[in-house]
């Protein structure tokens, strides 16, 4: 079967650092992506990890470990409007398996 | 990144009727969208697989008679929700994938603005 957890909520303070954790369970992987979504609104792209360590794109990191099926995003310098949901997706070929997404809530 | 264009953002209709969500991909071809599911405070679920030409892919559980799906395009996908109910309010987003990417493994889905459906 199909498997991703993720925490359903996390709280931070603003300028403040966060890692959001993600392990999956899938059968077949292509890649894990992290998508961000603000209420009401489609997710967007914020990274994509298919080999094992860390990528680095400003203030937003992922990490892949493969052997462990594990995946964190990290967000430094947290800002308001960091405050959303973020989406880790596993790639099965053409398709995207979601996880449940983690609501983040920045706090001043 | 490519451009994907859902439209509308929102509606509103009677229990009973049929709405149709347009998806379009503007700078690019692609002959696979997908469409998904979101109620509040929930992921995304994959109702089923557009691919251009041919019938789409359902999802386990997905009604195929009441979530109709044309992939007439390369660039146009469309969900028509028929004789809507209360339950089926929720927010639909589509996703394509740019067939220039077509064999890469890490081509991004490229979403829509996503439609609010609010069945009264």
């Amino acid at each position: 079967g199909q498997n991703i957890d993720q925490p359903t909520e996390m709280t931070a303070t603003e300028g403040a650092i966060v890692q959001i954790n993600c392990t999956y369970q899938t059968s077949g992987f292509n890649g894990l992506f992290w998508y961000q979504q603000h209420a009401g609104e489609a997710p967007t792209f914020l990274s994509y990890n298919v080999l094992d360590g860390l990528e680095e794109k400003g203030r937003f990191s992922s990490f892949l470990s493969r052997s462990k099926g594990y995946s964190y995003l990290l967000l430094k310098e947290l800002q308001m409007k960091d405050s959303a949901s973020y989406l880790c997706a596993v790639k099965r070929t053409y398709q995207l398996i979601w996880g449940a997404g983690t609501k983040l809530i920045i706090k001043p | 990144g490519a451009v994907v264009s859902q439209h509308p953002s929102w509606v509103i209709c009677k229990s009973g009727t049929s709405v149709k969500i347009e998806c379009r991909s503007l700078d690019f071809q692609a002959t696979t969208m997908f469409w998904y599911r979101q109620f509040p405070k929930q992921s995304l679920m994959l109702m089923a697989t557009s691919n251009e030409g041919s019938k789409a892919t359902y999802e386990q559980g997905v009604e195929k008679d009441k979530f109709l799906i044309n992939h007439a395009s390369l660039t146009l996908s469309t969900l028509t929700v028929t004789s809507a109910h209360p339950e089926d309010s929720s927010f639909y987003i589509c996703s394509a994938r740019d067939l220039g990417d077509r064999g890469a493994l890490n081509t991004e889905a490229f979403f829509g603005q996503g439609t609010r459906l609010t069945v009264v």
